[in-house]
């Protein structure tokens, strides 16, 4: 089992650029959460999504966006990129229902805005 | 809104030493994790709690949650040096993880 997988590991950006993050989820997980990390501060909740839909969303503009395909991958978007979305992103997957509903964290995207 | 608050929020400890880190959420929760994070790296997960009373060790880490206090401890025994990192504890709640600002600990040798 791969466990959740992003990719890229590091992405370099100018400001106002596009970028997309992609994220496997683990074997057996439907639901895939993103989470913004800015540097010396804990995570921050950005969207969930769940058969193919954004269920839940956190506090962030709708610069970011996101998508997940018919096999559980996801994508997040960041459109008009600012020097404060420099962060690590991380992708976190779980299954929705079942005994064991636990989330599991990818090793991230560190995204720098220059 | 669901808040998470750790202390402290840093931490700086003598070898051989134990201490213990506190978290606080503000409402009922579906569980609770512990999560530590070395510099530049993701989270590796310690600890998952589920029910009031819940107590898990691994090594020199133990955790313990009490939902009606909503409170949780991580608890650190005869710290060494390989235990220098950020802990993190958060608050799994309708499918949405909440972070406390993290625990940066510093154990010198």
């Amino acid at each position: 089992d791969a466990g959740v997988t992003q990719s890229p590991t590091h992405l370099i950006k100018t400001r106002g650029q596009q970028v997309t993050l992609r994220c496997s989820p683990k074997s057996g997980h439907d639901t895939v959460s993103w989470y913004q990390q800015a540097l010396g501060q804990g995570p921050q909740f950005i969207f969930q999504y769940y058969e193919e839909e954004e269920r839940q969303r956190g506090n962030f503009p709708d610069r970011f966006s996101g998508h997940q395909f018919p096999n559980y991958s996801s994508e997040l978007n960041v459109n008009a990129l600012l020097l404060g979305d420099s962060a690590l992103y991380l992708c976190a997957s779980s299954p929705r229902t079942g005994m064991n509903t636990e989330a599991f964290f990818g090793q991230g995207t560190r995204l720098t805005v220059v | 809104e669901l808040k998470v608050e750790q202390n402290p929020l840093f931490l700086s400890m003598q070898e051989g030493k134990n201490y213990t880190i506190y978290c606080n959420y503000s409402t009922t929760s579906d569980r609770l994790y512990w999560y530590r994070q070395d510099p530049g790296k993701s989270l590796e997960s310690l600890f998952v709690l589920l029910s009031n009373g819940a107590v898990k060790q691994e090594g020199r880490l133990m955790a313990s949650l009490d939902t009606k206090a909503r409170l949780s401890t991580l608890h650190i025994t005869a710290a060494v040096h390989d235990l220098s990192a950020t802990y993190f504890c958060a608050v799994d709640r309708d499918d949405k993880i909440i972070f406390g600002k993290g625990t940066r600990l510093h154990i010198l040798p």
